[in-house]
């Protein structure tokens, strides 16, 4: 079956942008969750999507924010970007919430800002 | 914050068994020790997950102390396509202790 897909791969901004990153979970997988990744701070929880409401988030400024609609697909943007957002973005997909099986990560997309 | 530490990072010869140590002294009864690892540029991937019996499958073995304040991954036959960092990570399975809180992990060489 089909893994975690995440689009863009790749991704160029300039600081003050904005940008959208998607993530489509694994057919039939209801939870979503996203990570931050960058030499400096390793991997950083952003938030976790269930069912369309936000149920787990990290200390991540307003400035990061999610979505996730009906057919589990989960988007995050970010506005305002600033230098320090440079990073690999991943999404995870589980069954559910706390799913105790582990979460299927995705490729990530590569933000660069500059 | 992340509730393991590991070694920074540990090299095998290929064919040879990885053993990688994970502490977590101040894991709750409830919390559950998953590893994931990570290959360069690729987003980690789950390997195993036990709360207090050791556990294996296709990929490894987890060995769980009985007091429950560390753990061993072994990787049986190790090969070089097992270079990677990998994660010990503690977690719950409800609320807030659901979401995986990553370390800096231990880099795993497997040398030919």
């Amino acid at each position: 079956k089909a893994g975690v897909t995440q689009t863009p791969r790749y991704l160029i901004k300039t600081r003050g942008q904005q940008v959208t990153l998607s993530c489509s979970p694994i057919s039939g997988h209801r939870s979503v969750s996203w990570y931050q990744q960058t030499p400096g701070q390793g991997l950083q929880f952003l938030f976790e999507y269930f069912s369309e409401t936000q149920r787990n988030k990290g200390n991540f400024p307003g400035r990061f924010s999610g979505r996730q609609f009906s057919n589990s697909r989960s988007e995050m943007n970010v506005s305002t970007l600033e230098l320090g957002d440079s990073a690999l973005y991943l999404c995870a997909s589980s069954p559910r919430q706390g799913f105790n099986y582990g979460y299927t990560f995705g490729s990530g997309t590569r933000l660069t800002v500059v | 914050d992340a509730k393991t530490t590991q070694p920074p990072s540990m090299d095998c010869a290929e064919g040879r068994a990885a053993n990688l140590p994970c502490n977590h002294s101040t894991i709750s009864g409830n919390e559950y020790v998953y590893w994931y690892r990570q290959i360069h540029s690729q987003g980690p991937q789950y390997i195993i997950h036990g709360l207090k019996n050791n556990e294996t499958n296709e990929m490894a073995s987890l060995i769980i102390t009985e007091d429950r304040k560390s753990s061993t991954l072994i990787l049986p036959h190790a090969t070089l396509r097992d270079t990677a960092v990998y994660y010990c990570i503690v977690r719950g399975d409800t609320g807030a202790n659901s979401k995986l809180t990553f370390g800096k992990g231990i880099t795993l060489s497997v040398r030919p």
